[in-house]
């Protein structure tokens, strides 16, 4: 059973508008939710995170949101390039775990020029 | 080298052979992830090293997977007598230490492994 869900498996914005990225999780042991970005042929590369005593956090033109009782986060990119362009994936951890995290399917993002 | 590497990029076997993939961890990075992503699914945790401390291996499918982890630097993940649906990339991982919970993990950029 699917401990972290990404339902999107594509996305597509144009370039300059908002992208929004969801991911909800069923383990409410869960105390820390990173973001990952994946281009072909690469390994994924850390994005943005938030712990779970948050509700937000921003890097620059990234904003992570979680909504703890919903169980779940979103990923907004604001304004959206077409170097956004690549498969993103939603990971959770929680404390008690050996560090390994726990991952969703990804969404794959396009952003057209 | 600055980042994680991993060797080979691609690994083409036939059904029923062994194959090791190794990973170099980034210098000084004492924890060790292997992950694996077959088609369509995310990445799925199978093995972890964390200093001389025995790997938690929790997540190891079946018995012909095992991994080591020499001198506490390269990592060689091994699969025997492979099947096609051990067919995926191949993903390694590290960190500087498990101090703290979301510590960012730096990934390679996998082994494309294809069992015909």
């Amino acid at each position: 059973d699917q401990q972290v869900k990404q339902n999107s498996p594509s996305l597509s914005v144009q370039e300059g508008r908002i992208s929004i990225l969801n991911c909800d999780y069923t383990n409410s042991m869960f105390d820390y939710f990173l973001w990952y970005k994946k281009y072909p042929a690469e390994g994924p590369t850390f994005l943005i995170s938030i712990s779970s005593i948050k509700d937000k956090n921003e890097d620059g033109r990234f904003t992570v949101f979680l909504n703890k009782s919903a169980k779940h986060l979103s990923l907004h990119i604001v304004p959206s390039q077409p170097g956004d362009s690549a498969v993103y994936f939603c990971a959770a951890i929680y404390g008690g775990s050996q560090g390994n995290l726990i991952f969703g399917k990804g969404t794959k993002l396009s952003v057209k020029p | 080298g600055a980042g994680v590497s991993q060797s080979p990029s691609n690994k083409v076997t036939e059904k029923g052979k062994d194959v090791e993939l190794r990973c170099d961890p980034i210098s000084g990075h004492t924890a060790l992830y292997w992950y694996r992503q077959s088609l369509g699914q995310g990445l799925e945790f199978l093995i972890y090293f964390q200093g001389n401390s025995a790997p938690d291996k929790s997540g190891l499918p079946s018995d012909r997977f095992s991994a080591e982890r020499t001198g506490g630097s390269v990592s060689t993940l091994t699969i025997q007598r492979t099947q096609q649906e051990d067919s995926a990339v191949y993903l390694c991982a590290s960190s500087l230490n498990r101090g703290s919970v979301g510590e960012t993990q730096y990934f390679g950029p996998g082994t494309r492994l294809l069992v015909l």
